[in-house]
C-alpha cells in the first residue's frame, strides 16, 4: 500500500464548480504539504500543515483552501474552479525530527477543468 | 519570483552519456540541496541531496556538484540508461523546524535513447 494516497486520481470538472482533492498517509509524519505541478513551472507549494492546528499559506494559495482532519489527512478544496487551475495536484509529507527531508509525494492527482 | 533556476528544461542524451543538469539559487539561507526523481505517473522521490559544506557528493552514477561563491550546483548522470529517462527537479530548503519548505527549480525533461 502506498504511504502517501491521494485521491481522486483524476477528475475532469466544470468551470465553478467546488473540487475536493483528498491526502492521507500511514508515515506518521506531522507535516503535510499541498504542490501543483506545472510545464516549466516545476512544483509550487499551495498549503502546508506542520501539525492539526496549523495551517499556512504558501506561495500560491489564492484560490485554495485547505483543511487539516487529522494527523493523517489533508485535503484541497477548489471553491469555484477556473481553467488555469488545470494542473497536476501533489501532496507530499515529511518529519520533523528528521529535519523536514527527504518529502515523502503522492502520485497525484491530474485535475482538468473546462 | 523563482529562487531557484534550473535549465536546461529538455535534455537529450544516448545511453551510455553523462547529461549534466544545473541550478542557481539566490536566497544564502538555503542550507540543504536535494534533487528529486519523477517518472510519468507518480511523483516525485528523492535522488540524492548535498549539504552547503560539501563540494561532492556521489551515490552509484549519480554526482552532485556545489559551488557555494557562485550559488549554483549540479546534477551529473554516470553511464545514463534508459531507465533513468525522467523529470529531475532540483529543491532547495532551509532546514529546521521553524520552516521545511521545499523551494524546487522548474525541471528538466531527460530521454536517455537506448
Amino acid at each position: 500500500d502506498a504511504d502517501v494516497t491521494q485521491t481522486p486520481r483524476n477528475r475532469i470538472t466544470k468551470t465553478g464548480k467546488r473540487i475536493m482533492l483528498e491526502c492521507s498517509q500511514t508515515k506518521g509524519h506531522d507535516r503535510m504539504y499541498w504542490y501543483r505541478q506545472d510545464p516549466g513551472l516545476g512544483l509550487r507549494l499551495i498549503y502546508y500543515s506542520f501539525d492539526v492546528k496549523d495551517i499556512n499559506k504558501g506561495e500560491i494559495s489564492d484560490g485554495y483552501s485547505v483543511s487539516r482532519q487529522a494527523q493523517a489527512k489533508f485535503s484541497l478544496s477548489l471553491e469555484s474552479a477556473i481553467p488555469n487551475q488545470t494542473a497536476l495536484y501533489f501532496c507530499a509529507t515529511s518529519d520533523t525530527d528528521r529535519g523536514n527531508q527527504p518529502q515523502h509525494f503522492g502520485d497525484g492527482t491530474r485535475l482538468s477543468i473546462l | 519570483q523563482q529562487q531557484v533556476k534550473q535549465s536546461p528544461q529538455s535534455l537529450i542524451v544516448q545511453k551510455g552519456g553523462i547529461p549534466i543538469i544545473n541550478c542557481a539559487y539566490e536566497n544564502t539561507a538555503f542550507d540543504y540541496f536535494p534533487w528529486y526523481q519523477q517518472f510519468p505517473g507518480k511523483g516525485p522521490a528523492l535522488l540524492i541531496a548535498i549539504r552547503p559544506d560539501v563540494s561532492e557528493k556521489k551515490e552509484g552514477r549519480f554526482t552532485i556538484s556545489f559551488n557555494k561563491s557562485a550559488k549554483q550546483f549540479s546534477l551529473h548522470i554516470m553511464d545514463s540508461q534508459p531507465g533513468d529517462s525522467a523529470t529531475y527537479f532540483c529543491a532547495a530548503i532551509i532546514r529546521g523546524t521553524s520552516y521545511g519548505k521545499l523551494t524546487f527549480g522548474q525541471g528538466t525533461i531527460l530521454t536517455v535513447h537506448p
